[in-house]
């Protein structure tokens, strides 16, 4: 069976300092990987998908990017926070067309 | 562009009261409709796809259908469990298996 990871489970940053999340699957091979964020209110928002290593589609223009280095690794960063990038940031894999969530970081930017 | 609306935003249930959540839905053709559910702080849950209109699924005290512009979501006789956030999400044919997702409907199912 699969599993998600995403590390870490919360994060309080500064405005201005960078970020790194990262989320890992376990138990499939090349899977297609999503980054969603989820503000207060708001629906979940998909702001970067992967079909496999080094290929990362945008959503969303924004201050943040994503990379995949390893088959079941994907991370999502940025070079300098802005306030309005505060929120549940959660990353899914799928599996038989379904989509599959992990247990998300709580980002506050102060 | 897809787009999902669910009402009511917000539901509050007496244990054993039974009640439907709407979930409403353009979509430029259908490959599936998902419902989520998602407690706080914790990230959602899948629960059903429902892929062609008349199609029905249920789980526990929970079912699930779907026509041609909506899908419902109905809870029978339910339990303060129940009590979380329920997500309604659409993929389209030529989405590349991405999601648009509704606001959700907050239910709260009291003693």
């Amino acid at each position: 069976s699969q599993t998600i990871h995403q590390w870490p489970a919360t994060l309080v940053q500064p405005v201005g300092s960078p970020l790194s999340l990262e989320c890992t699957v376990e138990g499939t091979s090349n899977p297609n990987l999503y980054w969603y964020r989820q503000a207060a209110g708001r629906g979940l928002q998909l702001l970067f998908y992967s079909v496999g290593i080094g290929q990362i589609s945008s959503e969303v223009p924004q201050n943040l990017s994503a990379s995949r280095p390893q088959d079941r690794q994907f991370i999502l960063s940025s070079k300098k926070l802005l306030l309005s990038d505060s929120g549940f940031y959660l990353c899914a894999y799928i599996h038989s067309y379904e989509q599959y969530f992990g247990p998300g970081t709580r980002l506050t930017v102060t | 562009e897809d787009q999902v609306t669910q009402s009511p935003e917000a539901l509050r249930l007496q244990e054993g009261e039974s009640s439907s959540l709407n979930c409403s839905y353009t979509v430029s053709g259908l490959r599936g409709l998902f419902w989520y559910r998602q407690d706080p702080g914790k990230g959602p849950e899948f629960l059903f796809t429902l892929y062609s209109a008349g199609e029905e699924k249920e789980k526990e005290r929970l079912k699930a259908t779907l026509t041609k512009k909506e899908s419902f979501l109905h809870i029978t006789a339910p339990k303060p469990e129940d009590s979380a956030t329920y997500l309604c999400a659409v993929a389209n044919t030529g989405g590349g298996n991405k999601l648009t997702f509704g606001t959700g409907t907050q239910l709260k199912v009291e003693l």
